[in-house]
């Protein structure tokens, strides 16, 4: 059964520093790795997905890595800024149509 | 376009009645979820549509809840004698086909409160 750990679960950071956050799998059998935003009582919004076969994706100032063999991903996040604020969540599909997500980390951007 | 589009909103039940929700995808994609949020957590998987099939169903929905795709368009879904256990966000989602626009879309959610 594939479980989704992100790490930390809240971070908290001055603007303008750069960041990264963290997620791990337990099954390194995926079809992809997508990277989602969430603000408060909101859906998701996709930001970044990462095929099985690549290691990095890019998006502005946003950069996610992928290494399959070892379970694990990270979103990088330069220059951070005040509207980053929200939760990150990690999700992970293998051979069926079911993403398995993570509990998110919860970032806070202070001016 | 503009995007995936959920209602209700929001949705205030007394226990033992029956609620559905309605979802329209974005009108390309093929490819229809739905998924189960609760205060804290990650998004859970309830099921997948392709097109009007409904092809995977996660154990997490018990025979009170059912999901419709009628060709393949908009899909509702429907939970009856609810619990409050039942109370949670219930996500849309839509995406293109596998090696195309795969990328997940979600709606905005229904917020289901049971008292």
């Amino acid at each position: 059964k594939q479980e989704v750990t992100q790490i930390p679960a809240a971070l908290s950071v001055p603007e303008g520093e750069n960041l990264v956050l963290n997620c791990s799998f337990t099954d390194s059998a995926i079809y992809n790795l997508q990277w989602f935003r969430q603000d408060p009582g909101k859906g998701l919004t996709s930001l970044l997905l990462i095929q099985s076969s690549q290691r990095e994706q890019t998006s502005g100032r946003l950069n996610a890595s992928l290494d399959k063999s070892s379970g694990r991903s990270t979103l990088y996040i330069a220059a951070s800024q005040p509207g980053d604020s929200a939760t990150y969540l990690c999700a992970v599909m293998g051979g069926s149509e079911k993403l398995v997500f993570g509990k998110g980390t919860k970032l806070t951007v202070n001016p | 376009d503009t995007g995936v589009s959920q209602n209700p909103r929001h949705k205030i039940t007394k226990r033992g009645q029956n609620v559905t929700f309605r979802c329209d995808p974005i009108s390309e994609h093929n490819r229809l979820y739905w998924y189960r949020q609760t205060l804290g957590q990650g998004p859970e998987f309830l099921t997948y549509f392709q097109n009007e099939a409904q092809l995977e169903k996660s154990r997490l929905l018990s025979d009170r809840f059912s999901a419709e795709r009628p060709k393949g368009s908009f899909s509702t879904l429907e939970i009856q004698r609810t619990e409050q256990g039942d109370s949670a966000m219930y996500l849309c989602a839509s995406s293109g086909p596998r090696g195309d626009n795969e990328k997940l879309f979600f709606g905005s959610g229904t917020q289901l409160s049971v008292l």
